[in-house]
């Protein structure tokens, strides 16, 4: 029983397409959200999204855009996709609305890659 | 704005010995939360403690603990009886939920690596 699942896990694709990464969580989670993890590591959150409200990090390019059909699902649509792209990408959920809950639960991951 | 630090870039120890990585944060919230992640290389992330910071008990998971020291603004995690498996980056991250959303703020990691 796979908490959060993303699809696909490797993604290899040239400069100039646009691509899609699908994220659902059967958790009955309200909230999603999108990290992006760099060559060194480093974990930066790239949208939340609670109940319809999108909530953007100033820093993400438009090129980036988040999809909602339903609680369960949070698609990252990527357009124009350049170099600097490449990542790992983790989408996440977790239950804001319950006192005490804080943990995020990820999924296993996308390696994106731009050639 | 909050901020996670994680000092030790790398560290090593030896099987069945004890570790402890560093984490400090600054935030200027009352009600946070402070999680420790491990990422092995499989690249799963995956929760190794939490603790919530209205609690003053150390959390403890097993052979995972933490000393959260809230006035020093600092949450270290001790390995005890280091096992080959826990080999793999560990992430320190905080969240506030004041509002409908919260968004994990990570540290830069530590990569653990435990020998035989």
């Amino acid at each position: 029983d796979t908490a959060v699942s993303q699809t696909p896990k490797y993604l290899v694709t040239q400069m100039g397409n646009d691509k899609s990464i699908k994220c659902e969580q059967n958790l009955g989670h309200d909230t999603m959200y999108w990290y992006k993890q760099d060559s060194k590591k480093f974990l930066k959150i790239m949208f939340s999204y609670n109940n319809k409200e999108l909530i953007i990090n100033e820093t993400v390019p438009n090129r980036f855009s988040p999809k909602s059909p339903d609680k369960a699902h949070l698609n990252l649509h990527i357009n124009s996709l350049e170099l600097g792209d490449s990542a790992v990408y983790f989408c996440a959920s977790s239950q804001v609305r319950i006192a005490g809950a804080g943990e995020q639960y990820f999924g296993p991951g996308t390696r994106l890659t731009v050639t | 704005a909050q901020t996670v630090t994680q000092s030790q870039p790398e560290m090593s120890v030896q099987e069945a010995e004890t570790v402890t990585l560093s984490c400090t944060y600054d935030t200027s919230e009352n009600n946070y939360y402070l999680f420790w992640y491990k990422q092995p290389p499989s690249r799963q992330m995956i929760l190794v403690i939490r603790q919530e910071a209205y609690k003053q008990q150390n959390a403890t998971e097993n052979r995972f603990s933490v000393n959260f020291q809230k006035a020093a603004k600092s949450f270290s995690l001790k390995i005890s009886d280091s096992q080959l498996g826990d080999t793999a980056m560990y992430f320190c991250a905080s969240v506030y939920y004041g509002g409908s959303q919260g968004n994990l703020i990570f540290g830069k990691g530590t990569k653990l690596s435990v020998k035989p």
